[in-house]
């Protein structure tokens, strides 16, 4: 059982590139989310979405877009990367409000 | 606004060296706290949700508390197997889907 499941593992941008985000989760959960991950401020929300069709924005959306593609698939987008969100980011989804959240390995990005 | 606040930040303890680590909350509501285990390198690893104060849950050494304003980890006997970094978030009430995380603490075991 695969639960969250993120692709890239690690990539490295130059500063004003572009790149997206792959995470699919095969728990049938209806909830999914993007955090990141700084050392010293701990996982922080990016963009959430509760349902199908559904996004909202975390404590620190500013610099993403977020695709809730189907029930399985949550992707985040970095428009015009920069050296600020070299970060390691997380993936995780869960049942809803009150329900745990699982994560996935992480993804280690550079922005150089 | 709500905050999360864990201490210590770390803790090196002998195997076998009993201690608690410690996650102090104020949210509008609580929905639920977790404790996650995360290796270097690794996601978080879901441990415990606690719903309401004076429960506890228990996990081979690990013993998770729930007070009105805290909660404590408590690690009985540990291995070196046991080092990691323990991270709490607290939900809030109302519906909302947000966890807010503590910054960890970073246990380390000596054999």
């Amino acid at each position: 059982n695969a639960g969250v499941t993120q692709t890239p593992k690690f990539q490295v941008l130059k500063t004003g590139q572009s790149m997206t985000l792959q995470c699919a989760q095969d728990m049938n959960h209806n909830s999914m989310y993007w955090y990141r991950q700084d050392p010293g401020m701990g996982l922080r929300l990016i963009y959430y979405s509760a349902s199908e069709g559904t996004t909202d924005k975390g404590e620190v959306p500013n610099g993403y877009n977020v695709s809730r593609l189907n029930k399985r698939e949550f992707s985040l987008r970095l428009e015009s990367a920069a050296p600020s969100q070299t970060s390691v980011y997380f993936c995780a989804s869960s049942g809803g409000s009150g329900n745990t959240i699982y994560f996935g390995e992480g993804s280690w990005l550079t922005v150089v | 606004e709500d905050q999360v606040t864990q201490s210590p930040e770390a803790l090196r303890l002998q195997e076998g060296e009993s201690s608690s680590l410690n996650c102090s909350y104020t949210v509008s509501g609580l929905r639920g706290l977790f404790w996650y285990r995360q290796d270097p390198g690794k996601g978080p690893e879901f441990l415990f949700t606690l719903y309401s104060a004076g429960e506890e849950k228990e996990k081979e050494r690990l013993k998770a508390t729930l007070t009105k304003k805290e909660s404590f980890l408590h690690i009985t006997a540990p291995k070196p197997e046991d080092s990691a970094t323990y991270l709490c978030a607290v939900g809030e009430g109302g519906g909302s889907e947000k966890l807010v995380f503590g910054k960890g603490t970073k246990l380390t075991v000596n054999p």
